[in-house]
């Protein structure tokens, strides 16, 4: 399976509000709207920010917000702060146990 | 919950390797554990998964020949296995937690430190 198409980048001011969006096939995204992200900051490990397309884990920030249309989700991220900078991942759910990641996109918060 | 990897390991080409990660918090037979790879400057790479109740895995058709996943539920640990490494799997690997019970839907809500692998000559 090849990954999910991610932006490489992306930027943004403090306060504003950007969007990430993750491009796949059917097949990638199966029967299921299974489309979780993750944030990743430099040395750590992965924080789940998004599961099931929409829903938030407890403690995560309702800044963070997933929708999808067709074969494409979208994370946004309102009121950019300086600690969101990281990088973040698409991933999802395709078929018989099996999982996909999008191939990353980066965000700076100019 | 937790999920604490084994340290970070130096091999050469062709040498064998078993990296671990040992779960605690919660009930470790009914939840997938999976294992992901990060090359260094890359992007996050999904290896494989297990369900620690029965040993029943799913690998990535990219990774299906080269690794052996499996788990020991008598120490409440997962595994990651090599049994010939290659310089292109220098790589960070993590473990994760899969946050449905029982199920699988690509959602991982814990993740181990993760174990740093540098194969070189």
């Amino acid at each position: 399976q090849s990954a999910l198409t991610q932006p490489a980048s992306v930027s943004g001011s403090p306060g504003q509000s950007i969007t990430i969006s993750c491009t796949g096939t059917s097949s990638d995204f199966g029967l299921f709207n299974y489309i979780s992200w993750y944030q990743v900051h430099p040395g750590k490990a992965p924080k789940l920010l998004i599961f099931e397309v929409s829903d938030r884990p407890s403690g995560i920030s309702d800044r963070f917000s997933g929708s999808k249309s067709g074969n494409t989700a979208s994370l946004t991220i309102s009121g950019l702060q300086g600690e969101d900078e990281a990088d973040y991942y698409c991933s999802s759910y395709t078929s018989a146990k099996s999982c996909v990641f999008g191939g990353g996109t980066r965000l700076t918060v100019l | 919950v937790q999920l604490v990897q084994s340290g970070a390991e130096v091999k050469k080409p062709g040498e064998s390797l078993k990296i671990s990660c040992k779960a605690s918090g919660y009930d470790f037979t009914s939840f997938w554990i999976a294992w992901v790879r990060q090359r260094p400057g890359k992007g996050l790479e999904w290896m494989g998964i297990i369900y620690p109740s029965d040993s029943e895995i799913t690998y990535s058709p990219s990774f299906q020949r080269h690794v052996t996943i499996s788990v020991d539920k008598s120490i409440t640990s997962a595994y990651l296995q090599w049994t010939s490494l290659e310089a292109s799997d220098t790589a960070i690997y993590y473990c994760a937690k899969s946050r449905r019970f029982r199920a699988v839907a690509g959602d991982f809500d814990f993740w181990g430190q993760g174990t740093l692998v540098t194969v070189s000559s």
